[in-house]
């Protein structure tokens, strides 16, 4: 069974630290992983999408990276901010359709404090 | 930020009523998708379409219906809403299905069956 699972569930920290969350996924045959950052009440929006070649990718202050022989995933935020708060998601794309069906992770909420 | 569009925002309707999930794209996107969200709980994806006349179901079983009349809209009918149907409801758009595609997501609706 495809499943994607992420850790931690929550996570609070302070304005300033960095934090890494955690991505173990089974999706095979594997396409691409994607980070998404959902703000409560809005829509996911895009951080990074990392193919089977990429085992880094930056996006400002975030970094992703990917070990696809061990199916895992990291995010890495640098110097937090208060608008760092909200729920991360973890997705990860399969190449065995045509439609190249997501899978999705809980996500981790994280909250920055002040 | 993604040109996608969802109305209402916010919709706490009576059992048995029939409503309408309204969402509209404006990027020329052949793709479209509904996706269902409880609190805490990964995406589930109940509808998508590739086109013009097109229409899908999806992973998660769902009562409602869709509709692919005009590409920049897909409509989502539930004919008689009940209380298991009180979840946040997310469209997204996506200009192609081939490898690492991007897919935008809008704000979502909030919808309480009472």
């Amino acid at each position: 069974k495809n499943q994607v699972e992420q850790s931690p569930q929550s996570l609070i920290i302070l304005e300033g630290k960095n934090c890494t969350l955690q991505c173990n996924y089974t999706v095979s045959p594997f396409s691409n992983l994607r980070w998404y950052k959902q703000d409560t009440g809005r829509g996911p929006v895009s951080l990074t999408i990392m193919t089977f070649s990429e085992n880094t990718k930056s996006n400002g202050r975030y970094t992703a990276t990917l070990d696809a022989d061990t199916k895992q995933s990291s995010l890495h935020i640098t110097a937090s901010q208060l608008s760092d708060s909200a729920s991360y998601i973890c997705v990860v794309s399969d190449r065995g359709s045509t439609l190249g069906r997501l899978y999705f992770g809980r996500g981790t909420q994280l909250t920055v404090w002040p | 930020e993604a040109d996608i569009y969802q109305t209402p925002r916010y919709l706490v309707i009576g059992t048995g009523k029939k409503i309408t999930l309204e969402c509209s794209q404006t990027m020329g996107h052949d793709k479209m998708y509904w996706y269902q969200q409880d609190p805490g709980m990964e995406l589930h994806l109940i509808h998508y379409s590739y086109g013009v006349n097109s229409t899908e179901k999806g992973d998660l079983s769902s009562e409602s219906t869709v509709s692919r009349i005009r590409t920049e809209h897909f409509p989502l009918t539930l004919e008689s809403a009940r209380p298991s149907h009180t979840s946040q409801y997310l469209c997204a758009s996506s200009e192609s299905v081939q490898f690492a595609y991007e897919q935008y997501f809008g704000p979502g609706t909030r919808l309480t069956v009472t």
